[in-house]
């Protein structure tokens, strides 16, 4: 039961367009959404994050969009370079669970082309 | 650098065998969580432990098992090992383990032969 969904497990951008990644949920539950970047041979590292009461937060080149009525976000980066190239994973947990752990989906791996 | 230490960075062990992998949290962080990935999947949250509790369980195997010392490093132990236990073990902490972003290690290989 993969309650965190994304749906493309690759994707491709030219350098300086805009990167959208998407991300599904099914759980109403969730009320904080996280995102997620991992280069080969390394941890994830944290990117940006978005509490459910915000559909948008900003953090300079990434925004991350949250439309709870769809059950769906996505990560915009504008514009994008090549060191953006690498797997991104969403990730979701429920304050009100009774635990807190994150829910992570299974990656895009985005590649930027010079 | 996350500041979490993992070792040992790979590991190849035998079918049936049992093996101990360790973390060190950042410093100051109370809560060490485990994550499995195997290819091609997510990663998988296996266990949670808050300041030497147990805080909350995923989908850990009963031939898996884990337990956070006193000094705040946790092992995650492996055993009967099987072919499809070869993954990528992650370990992260956070300081209170509620809603926080984590700060994740940079794995253990494991491959089981």
């Amino acid at each position: 039961d993969q309650q965190v969904k994304q749906n493309s497990p690759s994707l491709s951008v030219q350098e300086g367009r805009i990167s959208i990644l998407n991300c599904d949920y099914t759980n109403s539950m969730f009320d904080y959404f996280l995102w997620y970047k991992k280069y080969p041979a390394e941890g994830p590292t944290f990117l940006i994050s978005i509490s459910s009461i915000k559909d948008k937060n900003e953090d300079g080149r990434f925004t991350v969009f949250l439309n709870k009525s769809a059950k769906h976000l996505s990560l915009h980066i504008v514009p994008s370079q090549p060191g953006d190239s690498a797997v991104y994973f969403c990730a979701a947990s429920g304050s009100n669970f009774g635990n807190e752990k994150l829910t992570f989906g299974t990656g895009t791996r985005l590649t930027i082309i010079p | 650098d996350s500041g979490v230490t993992q070792t040992p960075k790979h590991l190849i062990t035998a079918t049936g065998q049992r093996v101990t992998l360790r973390c060190s949290p950042r410093s100051g962080d109370l809560s060490v969580y485990w994550y499995q990935q195997s290819l091609d999947q997510g990663l998988q949250f296996l266990i949670q432990y808050y300041n030497g509790e147990e805080r909350a369980k995923g989908n850990i195997l009963e031939r898996f098992s884990a337990q956070q010392f006193p000094d705040l490093h946790s092992e995650l132990n492996l055993s009967s090992l099987e072919l499809g236990d070869s993954a990528l073990y992650f370990c992260a902490s956070s300081s209170k383990g509620v809603n926080e972003k984590l700060f994740f290690g940079s794995g253990t290989q494991l491959s089981v032969l």
